[in-house]
């Protein structure tokens, strides 16, 4: 069984560039969200998506964008980007959105601003 | 606010001996709480969810809402439990888990 697989693994980007980080739920899975890990810290709250709609956003600026697809799979949007957005970027799913039901992550996608 | 504390970064303890690793939270209600672990060059996986009140790798956690606490234990610990603990929480709407800053327990012989 195939857990959340997140691509790329790495990502080295330019302050100002846009970059594209996608996600693939466990087979079953409605629900993606998204967190941002920096060093030092506990993962924090991006976004929720239940069959395609958001269901939840952080306190992430609207640079931040994201979408589900029909497959329920998941693409995260970070525009003009800025040094501060280098961190370890977290996909997860669980069953339904608001099911308080536990999420299973991804490895992650390690996003360096430079 | 919700709000998860971890206070302690590094914990380290000397195999066999007991782990308390604490967390503290701040939340109106019930609230559903969870230990994640992330072993090293490993994903982030679920260790222990509080309604279950299961025992995993012989780690335990009781919540107690007077104290407003989660404290994961484990009686002896083994070398392979060296990672990184989180102690999370989800939000109000079910939507969001809020997560401490978590703590690196080591182990040693």
């Amino acid at each position: 069984d195939a857990g959340v697989t997140q691509s790329p693994t790495h990502l080295i980007k330019t302050r100002g560039q846009h970059v594209t980080l996608r996600c693939s739920p466990i087979s079953g899975h409605k629900s993606v969200s998204w967190y941002q890990q920096v060093l030092g810290q506990g993962p924090q709250f991006i976004f929720q998506y239940y069959e395609k709609e958001e269901r939840g956003r952080g306190n992430f600026p609207d640079r931040f964008s994201a979408r589900q697809f029909p497959n329920y799979s998941s693409e995260l949007n970070v525009n003009a980007l800025l040094l501060g957005d280098s961190a370890l970027y977290l996909c997860a799913s669980s069953l339904a959105g608001t099911d308080f039901s536990p999420l299973h992550f991804g490895n992650g996608t390690r996003l360096t601003v430079t | 606010a919700q709000r998860v504390t971890q206070p302690e970064k590094l914990l380290s303890v000397f195999k066999g001996a007991p782990v308390e690793l604490k967390c503290n939270y701040s939340y109106s209600g019930s609230p559903e709480l969870f230990w994640y672990v992330q072993y090293s060059r490993q994903r982030l996986q679920l260790l222990l969810r509080h309604i279950s009140r299961e025992s995993i790798k012989g780690f335990t956690a009781d919540l107690n809402k007077g104290e407003t606490s989660f404290h994961l234990k484990k009686p002896f610990a083994q070398e392979e439990d060296s990672a990184m603990y989180y102690c999370a929480l989800f939000n109000q709407a079910g939507t969001a888990l809020i997560f401490g800053k978590g703590t690196t327990l080591s182990v040693s012989s």
